[in-house]
């Protein structure tokens, strides 16, 4: 079975960048997708196909693609960024199998 | 505006089947390409997918459950229904059902939106 690789924690001032990877056997030739999950609510959406953004999602969030790591980038973090953070491709090869990331926890310090 | 709700008991004793429903809105589950998927996330664990059904009817489970899982539509109803059978306390978490979108069709594609979920525990 496909496995995401996500570390479990990320931390970065306010204003600065962060960025969070997704580890996967080439998983640049996938689809990956983002989403945000704040305590007690939903998933939401914040990057599908790699680096397309949904609709009312800042342009702050960013993704990128290549080999063997998916990386979602959040530039000029703000608190309200804290959240976890989920990876998640469709693993083909394996009778249609929907993967998610352990999950990454960012912290704005 | 698309809309999802889950709906299901709160608490299930174990060895018992679990149903739960997705009432879903701003959308039809009869048109090529969409797809519903049932997900779930244990208190303080990470998300785990469970099951999917498209359009056309057909169902693909979560390999590591697929012997207890059972998903179903009801497209007149924009309804969506999982069962799972024999729970057990690990299965206790928050049930969330998403609608699914890809670029031609939901394969591939990614789970937007999301509703807002349904604690279930198991515990006798």
């Amino acid at each position: 079975s496909y496995v995401l690789t996500q570390p479990p924690s990320v931390s970065v001032a306010p204003g600065q960048t962060a960025r969070i990877t997704c580890g996967g056997n080439n998983i640049g030739s996938k689809s990956v997708h983002w989403y945000q999950q704040k305590p007690g609510q939903a998933p939401v959406l914040v990057v599908y196909d790699d680096s397309d953004r949904p609709s009312g999602i800042p342009e702050r969030f960013s993704g990128s693609n290549s080999g063997n790591t998916a990386t979602l980038t959040i530039s000029r973090v703000e608190a309200g960024d804290e959240a976890d953070y989920y990876c998640q491709v469709w693993d083909s090869s394996s009778d249609h199998q929907e993967v998610f990331g352990g999950g990454t926890k960012l912290t704005v310090l | 505006q698309v809309t999802l709700r889950e709906s299901g008991p709160a608490l299930v004793k174990p060895t018992q089947t679990l149903t739960l429903t997705c009432t879903f809105s701003g959308f039809s589950l009869s048109t090529s390409g969409m797809c519903v998927s049932w997900i779930r996330q244990p208190p303080g664990k990470a998300l785990e997918w469970l099951a999917l059904i498209d359009w056309d009817d057909d169902k693909y489970y979560s390999t590591s459950l697929k012997t207890r899982l059972t998903i179903s539509k009801d497209t007149s109803k924009n309804q969506v229904v999982l069962t799972m059978t024999n729970m057990d306390p690990v299965d206790t978490a928050t049930y969330y059902c998403a609608r699914m979108r890809g670029g031609g069709s939901c394969y591939g594609g990614w789970f937007d939106p999301w509703g807002q979920g349904t604690l279930v525990t198991v515990s006798s």
